[in-house]
């Protein structure tokens, strides 16, 4: 059963940079058919996609905050990351990672997701 | 980027009842529609995926229906652990957008 757990710190200050990684069980993210990726929720809002990687690395990223994100694998940890720079207040949110099957563009399989916030 | 549009933001029910709960998109999606079941604490599972086909694993009384802009997912036969909060998702274009999640409780 593949399983995924993200993990970093759950304050960030202001302006600083906001780290997480995904590890990945039970399956390998070098899989041809997968996307790996991040996915938001502020508190009492919607959820929002942050964007993807795939197994050659080739990166999807939402353009409303494309210019501060950056997602990258480590393929010998099967774990990828995200960074996103420059947060503010409006960046606190629940953190999901998930992957998405190419087959039905779904996202199948998440994580429980980690609370971040950006505060001083 | 598509708006994705849930109604109601909240539904309550009782165990045995059939809900539907609707999504609307603002623009043509075709079928890249799915529907999430969410619990506190949890992470979300994947119901349904291109509108209507079923998830390995996921019990038959979850069904959706839809295409082009308006979706539909109903749940039959209520049990107590459908009591949750369900969002969809559009898989048609990037970005991928999300319903507010629609709040499904004990009546």
């Amino acid at each position: 059963q593949l399983q995924l757990q993200e993990s970093g710190p759950g304050l960030v200050r202001p302006s600083e940079t906001l780290s997480l990684t995904c590890t990945v069980s039970g399956g390998s993210i070098r899989s041809s058919n997968y996307y790996w990726g991040w996915i938001r929720q502020p508190p009492g809002k919607g959820l929002e996609w942050i964007g993807s990687i795939d197994y050659s690395g080739d990166t999807y990223y939402n353009p409303s905050l494309k210019s501060r994100v950056t997602i990258s694998a480590d393929t010998s940890k099967n774990e990828f990351s995200l960074r996103l720079n420059s947060v503010t207040a409006a960046d606190t949110a629940l953190y999901y990672c998930a992957r998405r099957a190419a087959v039905g563009r779904k996202f199948d399989y998440w994580g429980q997701g980690t609370l971040v916030t950006v505060s001083s | 980027d598509i708006q994705m549009t849930q109604s109601p933001s909240s539904l309550s029910a009782s165990v045995g009842d059939r809900v539907t709960i609707a999504c609307r998109a603002s623009q043509f999606i075709s079928s890249y529609l799915n529907w999430y079941q969410h619990k506190p604490g949890k992470a979300p599972n994947l119901l349904i995926y291109e509108a209507s086909t079923l998830q390995s694993g996921v019990p038959s009384r979850f069904s959706g229906s839809g295409s082009g802009t308006d979706f539909t997912l109903t749940i039959s036969n209520l049990q107590p652990e459908d009591f949750a909060t369900y969002f969809c998702q559009q898989s048609y274009n990037t970005p991928y957008t999300f319903g507010r999640g629609t709040k499904l409780e004990i009546k």
